[in-house]
Parts: C-alpha cells; structure tokens; sequence
C-alpha cells in the first residue's frame, strides 16, 4: 500500500524567495506521484506529474519537482514565490491500480509581502 | 472543454437523512472518483468507477454507494446521515485507468450535516 508524507503542515516564505514543499513516499516500487495546489473553495488542480519518463518534472506556475529514488522523495520546488502561489498543495501517490490516489496531509504555502 | 461538475455546491442536511451527489465527468472521460476531504483526516479515496463498474472501493462504511451511468455521470449516495459525515466531496474524472493517468478534479459539494 502506498503513504505518502509531507512535512511541515504550514510553509511561510517572503514573496520572492524560494519555495520548497516536501514530499516523501513509501512504496515497495516507485509510484506515480503528482503535486496538486487547492486554492479555497476550490477543488484541486494538477501542478506537476512524474511517470518515470525523468526524473525532474516541470509543471505549471513555474513550479518544478525532482524525483528521487534513493531518498523516497518528490519535493515541489518553485525559485521565487508570488502572493498568488498561497494555497494548500498536496502531494499523492498512484501505485497504477485501481485504489486511486493516495494524498498527504496537504502543505499550507503562506507567503508574506 | 468543460471541467468536472458537481452539484450542488452547497447541501445542509439533518442527522439521518439521505443524501446524493451528482458528478458529470469532462467529455470523453470514461473513469469516475470520488474523494472525501475533511480536516482530521484529509483527503480520502471513496471509490471508482469505469463503464458503469465499480472498480475499487475505499475504507469507508456501507453508507456509502455510487454509481456511473452509461454517459459517464457519477452519482454518490450517504445514507443515514452522521455528523462526521460532514466533509467537501471532490469527484474527478480520467480519461481512462491507465496506470499514472491524471486525474482532473471539480469543485466539489460541501456536505454539512446538522
């Protein structure tokens, strides 16, 4: 079964300074892994997916993640913060059955003028 | 193209009541899910469905059911409603099951169950 983990349940960075969202995922094999953003009353949107075809995934908003087997890791990264990235994003797992998507708790972004 | 769409958006419902949600999947998608997002436990898989077949179920009681219709569209049913039943239902629809295929989210329907 897959569990995803993701640490830090709130992340407060300056506009303009480097995101980092963490990610770490626990499965007998690599999983599918995807990062999704869910702005307030809204549902969730796709950042970024990575399927095995590379290891570091761009995705939307300038947001980017680097898959890492040896470390069990997917963490989002975006270089410089803007007021609109605050949101919660998700980190989930798909073992490519039909159990669907397995999500951490979420990661709160603020980000402060 | 138009996204994923639930209704309502909204529902207030009594303890012990029935409840059911409509989902209507983007055109061409053939595979339904269903997600329950509460703050304790946070999101949680309900169950899937492809051509009018469940295909997986989560841990959740037997309140819980679903079903697709030959044109895609999901509805979910609660029944005897429970205040911890009270949680942001997100459907999303996929294209189809391949492994590693994404997943497109609607709105979802807040439940508040009283």
């Amino acid at each position: 079964a897959q569990s995803v983990t993701q640490l830090g349940s709130h992340v407060s960075v300056s506009e303009g300074a480097l995101v980092l969202l963490r990610c770490n995922y626990s499965s007998s094999v690599p999983p599918y892994l995807f990062w999704y953003v869910q702005y307030p009353n809204q549902g969730l949107q796709l950042l970024l997916k990575y399927t095995s075809a590379a290891t570091l995934v761009k995705g939307i908003n300038g947001f980017e993640a680097e898959f890492k087997k040896s470390e069990t890791s997917f963490h989002l990264t975006k270089p410089s913060a803007h007021m609109s990235d605050a949101a919660e994003y998700f980190c989930a797992a798909s073992g490519g059955g039909a159990d669907g998507l397995t999500f951490g708790k979420g990661t709160h972004l603020i980000i402060q003028p | 193209k138009a996204g994923v769409t639930q209704t309502p958006r909204y529902l207030i419902k009594t303890r012990g009541q029935q409840v059911t949600l409509s989902c209507s999947p983007i055109s061409g998608h053939r595979s339904v899910s269903w997600y329950q997002q509460t703050p304790g436990q946070g999101l949680q898989f309900l169950f899937e469905y492809f051509s009018e077949t469940q295909r997986n179920k989560g841990n959740f009681p037997g309140r819980f059911s679903g079903r697709q219709f030959s044109n895609s569209r999901s509805e979910m049913n609660v029944s005897t409603l429970e205040l911890g039943d009270s949680a942001l239902y997100l459907c999303a629809s996929s294209p189809e099951v391949a492994a590693g295929t994404e997943a497109f989210f609607g709105q979802g329907t807040r439940l508040t169950v009283v």
